[in-house]
């Protein structure tokens, strides 16, 4: 089975940089997507990581290490639009290419 | 264009009402998602399309019933529908099931009450 644990809410500051770990357990790890959701909307591509090692993409940072079963996605220089819920998604391929999505960390941006 | 269009946005029927929702794309993907979400909790995976044939249905009942009528194209019919059904109903598209463009886009979602 899979089972990702991520936290369910955090708080940071405006303009501060913010780490979001996600970790897992799959029997057939295909790569882990992040996506963004703001309340009562569709979830939004952030970043997909397949290999070990960090992709930057503007503000938002994502990092795999995959014998750690361990991912984060970093924030920084945020923004009060930022506010959102922010979801870890692993790519399983037992029986059949599934992503499977965690609860997701509820992030609020004060200023 | 990443767009994935689903209608209707909103819609509220009864356990013994039969409503279809619909979600489009015209990106040339080749797999198509459904989804359930409830509040607060993630997306469920309902079903797959992949090349318009059925490929994951994640044991789901039978008052759901997907059909892929071409490409571009993803219905959900909906029949004697339970209250507890109520929810976001999310539509998705990826280029492909594998490889590297597995990303899938998601559309506005229809969100569904059973009354």
């Amino acid at each position: 089975g899979q089972n990702i644990d991520q936290p369910t809410e955090m708080t940071a500051t405006e303009g501060a940089i913010v780490q979001i770990n996600c970790t897992y357990q799959t029997s057939g790890f295909n790569g882990l997507f992040w996506y963004q959701q703001h309340a009562g909307e569709a979830p939004t591509f952030l970043s997909y990581n397949v290999l070990d090692g960090l992709e930057e993409k503007g503000r938002f940072s994502s990092f795999l290490s995959r014998s750690k079963g361990y991912s984060y996605l970093l924030l920084k220089e945020l923004q009060m639009k930022d506010s959102a819920s922010y979801l870890c998604a692993v790519r399983d391929n037992t029986g059949g290419f599934k992503t499977i999505f965690g609860a997701g960390t509820r992030l609020f941006v004060k200023a | 264009d990443t767009e994935v269009t689903q209608t209707p946005k909103h819609l509220v029927m009864g356990m013994t009402n039969k409503k279809s929702l619909k979600c489009e794309q015209h990106m040339g993907h080749r797999a198509m998602y459904w989804y359930k979400q409830k509040a607060k909790k993630p997306p469920e995976l309902m079903f797959v399309y992949s090349y318009e044939k059925l490929s994951i249905n994640e044991s789901v009942p039978s008052r759901f019933s997907p059909e892929c009528p071409n490409s571009s194209l993803l219905n959900l019919h909906l029949h004697a529908l339970q209250p507890e059904d109520s929810a976001l109903y999310l539509c998705a598209s990826s280029q492909d099931v594998v490889g590297a463009t597995v990303t899938q886009y998601f559309g506005p979602g229809t969100r569904l009450t059973v009354l």
